[in-house]
């Protein structure tokens, strides 16, 4: 079964210290990685994307590192932010044969920075 | 070059009333995908569409809903006789024509639909 879990479930931390976000999947054939951001009551917006062939990938003070062999990702912050504060969700990618991308969200790991 | 539209943006309905979410895609993007938000939990496959057809309903429940992306206009997601279970923060994504497995999928701001 097709699963993407992430941890922790919560977190919060200090303004300006740094954290790091897990992601574990079981998706298979791969196609790539994201992370989403998601404000409370907002739509996600992408901050990376990575296929098989990348093993780190920055957006400002986000980076992302994915291991393919075992199957692991992790987002870490940068210098954190009150603006941090949001769900963050690790999203696995299949290319099915249709030509399209059928994804699996996790569950998401919910920020809180304080000041 | 605007992002994902989804309207409306908040939605009451009654239940046994239909609910209508319309999404329109971002310029260049010919693959629409709809996905359901319950209160405190992750987001859920529904229906992906192409114009004119739906390529992988896997997601939708049986009854009562129906999704599609007609060759001029929004993409629809039509929720008939709603239920309080229905009532669900309802997102909208697309994604630019196939072949690369690097294209972002590019989210709307959602529609949220209370059921009272």
């Amino acid at each position: 079964k097709n699963q993407v879990e992430q941890s922790p479930q919560s977190l919060i931390i200090l303004e300006g210290k740094n954290c790091t976000l897990q992601c574990n999947y079981t998706v298979s054939p791969f196609s790539n990685l994201r992370w989403y951001k998601q404000d409370t009551g907002r739509g996600p917006v992408s901050l990376t994307i990575m296929t098989f062939s990348e093993n780190t990938k920055s957006n400002g003070r986000y980076t992302a590192t994915l291991d393919a062999d075992t199957k692991q990702s992790s987002l870490h912050i940068t210098a954190s932010q009150l603006s941090d504060s949001a769900s963050y969700i690790c999203v696995v990618s299949i290319m099915n044969s249709g030509g399209y991308q059928k994804v699996t969200f996790g569950t998401g790991t919910k920020l809180q920075v304080i000041p | 070059n605007a992002g994902v539209m989804q309207n409306p943006r908040h939605l009451v309905r009654r239940r046994g009333q239909e609910a209508r979410l319309r999404c329109s895609p971002m310029k260049g993007h010919s693959h629409v995908y709809w996905y359901r938000q319950l209160p405190e939990e992750g987001l859920k496959f529904m229906v992906y569409l192409q114009k004119e057809n739906i390529i992988d309903e896997s997601g939708m429940p049986k009854e009562r809903f129906s999704a599609e992306f007609p060759k001029e206009g929004p993409s629809i997601l039509r929720i008939q006789q709603v239920v309080r279970g229905d009532s669900a923060a309802y997102f909208c994504a697309s994604s630019p024509p196939s072949g690369r497995s690097g294209n972002t999928i590019y989210f709307g701001e959602g529609s949220w639909l209370t059921v009272v």
